[in-house]
């Protein structure tokens, strides 16, 4: 039961440079998202999905965008990626709210640098 | 829009004391979800405990349990026993019940909180 899977796990940029965060969910969840985090700040959200076909900014989506390809899949891309980017970057997946479990299943993450 | 504020950044305990976590958070909205998750160096985010914000019962898992208190938006963990294995960053979160889909979640900061043998 693979759960949320994101590739790649470690990635170094230049600036400047653009890349695409994958994420999968296998467990036919509805909800998707991408977050970032930063020491001492948590995790923060930049964008989510919250069904097939629709997505939504965040709390810190400047930089980024996002395209929710099908129901499994929800990438993250950086089109020129900037030192301000260095972070480590989750995706996430959960039930729709509507029925009424909204735990979130999260991905082992991506460590990301800009040099 | 919702805040979480966790206020103890780090905390320290001996193995097989009981230590208390805390946590307050902000919103308007009556239906939502309140959870705290753990994320120890590997880095994996591991759901401890959930609550339902219209269940006045507190939630308990095995070591783990939570005092609600809702009027005062306050949403502390307990953990009895503690292990060495409990060393991580714990976060809470919250997460408005939309009905149209999930909003993505809120969280605090988090609190480091290393089990000392």
């Amino acid at each position: 039961n693979a759960g949320v899977t994101q590739t790649p796990k470690f990635q170094v940029l230049k600036t400047g440079q653009s890349m695409t965060l994958q994420c999968a969910q296998d467990m036919n969840h509805n909800s998707m998202y991408w977050y970032r985090q930063d020491p001492g700040m948590g995790l923060r959200l930049i964008y989510y999905s919250a069904s097939e076909g629709t997505t939504d900014k965040g709390e810190v989506p400047n930089g980024y965008n996002v395209s929710r390809l099908n129901k499994r899949e929800f990438s993250l891309r950086l089109e020129s990626a900037a030192p301000s980017q260095t972070s480590v970057y989750f995706c996430a997946s959960s039930v729709t709210a509507g029925a009424g479990n909204t735990e979130a299943f999260f991905g082992q993450g991506t460590r990301l640098t800009v040099v | 829009a919702q805040t979480v504020t966790q206020s103890q950044p780090e905390m320290s305990v001996q193995e097989a004391e009981t230590v208390t976590l805390s946590c307050t958070y902000d919103t308007s909205e009556n239906n939502y979800y309140l959870f705290w998750y753990k994320q120890p160096p590997s880095r994996q985010m591991i759901l401890v405990i959930r609550q339902e914000a219209y269940k006045q019962q507190n939630a308990t898992e095995n070591r783990f349990s939570v005092n609600f208190q809702k009027a005062a938006k306050s949403f502390s963990l307990k953990i009895s026993d503690s292990q060495l294995g409990d060393t991580a960053m714990y976060f809470c979160a919250f997460v408005q019940y939309s009905g149209g889909g999930a909003d993505g979640l809120t969280f605090g900061k988090g609190t480091h909180l290393i089990i000392q043998p």
